[in-house]
């Protein structure tokens, strides 16, 4: 399994309330992601990653932002955390040069904004 | 940009029966194609990928796709399910090329086998 870890795995926070997210890698790939998994959605990019202080928006990135400031670390926060914003929050890497091609996902982050 | 369907958004099989799971995408240049599973409370993980070569791939665990270029679509399919093959599947899509390190996902399908 490729090294990616994801923290915390379960928040509860309240309307308005800053939340940060983390994801964690040992692979030491180039691009990382964070999506949002809502029923009926599936998965939706909110920000990626292309290298150290490289962001770029996805599809859903209002109300997010993200820091790079590590290879093995990309962050989320939600700076004033909605209902709307609850949701399973996955991380992404992954390696192009090595010619995989495929994305390796974390385990989630359940959040719940009350 | 690309747009990927899934047209099933739940399949319910009985256990050793057939299964095909649907997937459309939109554009016609060349891409990489992709199958991903989710079993309940964890991350997607990679089922099978084609790149290039032979049209039709494998997985480990008796699934099979098939890339068909000219109907844009690269369906999955397994000749007998397991109870444990019970999960969401996500069918995403690449562009080769500039920019082909954004997927586009399909909103999945729910395989639910039944004993």
């Amino acid at each position: 399994d490729a090294g990616i870890t994801q923290s915390p795995r379960h928040k509860v926070t309240e309307t308005g309330t800053p939340v940060t997210l983390r994801c964690h890698q040992t692979e030491n790939h180039r691009y990382m992601y964070w999506y949002r998994q809502d029923p009926g959605h599936g998965l939706r990019l909110i920000h990626y990653s292309y290298g150290v202080k490289d962001t770029d928006k996805g599809e859903v990135s209002d109300g997010y932002s993200v820091s790079r400031s590590k290879t093995e670390d990309f962050l989320l926060t939600l700076e004033s955390a909605t209902s709307s914003q609850t949701s399973v929050y996955f991380c992404a890497i992954s390696d192009w040069s090595s010619g995989s091609y495929e994305q390796y996902f974390g385990p989630g982050t359940r959040l719940t904004v009350t | 940009a690309q747009s990927v369907t899934q047209l099933d958004s739940q399949v319910p099989v009985f256990e050793e029966a057939p299964v095909e799971l649907r997937c459309n995408y939109s554009s016609s240049v060349s891409v990489y194609l992709f199958w991903y599973v989710q079993y309940p409370n964890q991350g997607l993980q990679l089922l099978l990928k084609y790149l290039s070569g032979s049209t039709l791939v494998e997985s480990i665990n008796g699934f099979e796709a098939e890339f068909n270029k000219s109907q844009t679509s690269f369906h999955l399919r397994k000749p007998s399910v397991h109870i444990s093959d019970t999960a969401e599947y996500f069918c995403a899509v690449s562009d080769r090329g500039g920019g082909s390190y954004i997927p586009t996902f399909g909103r999945g399908t729910s395989l639910i086998v039944h004993p």
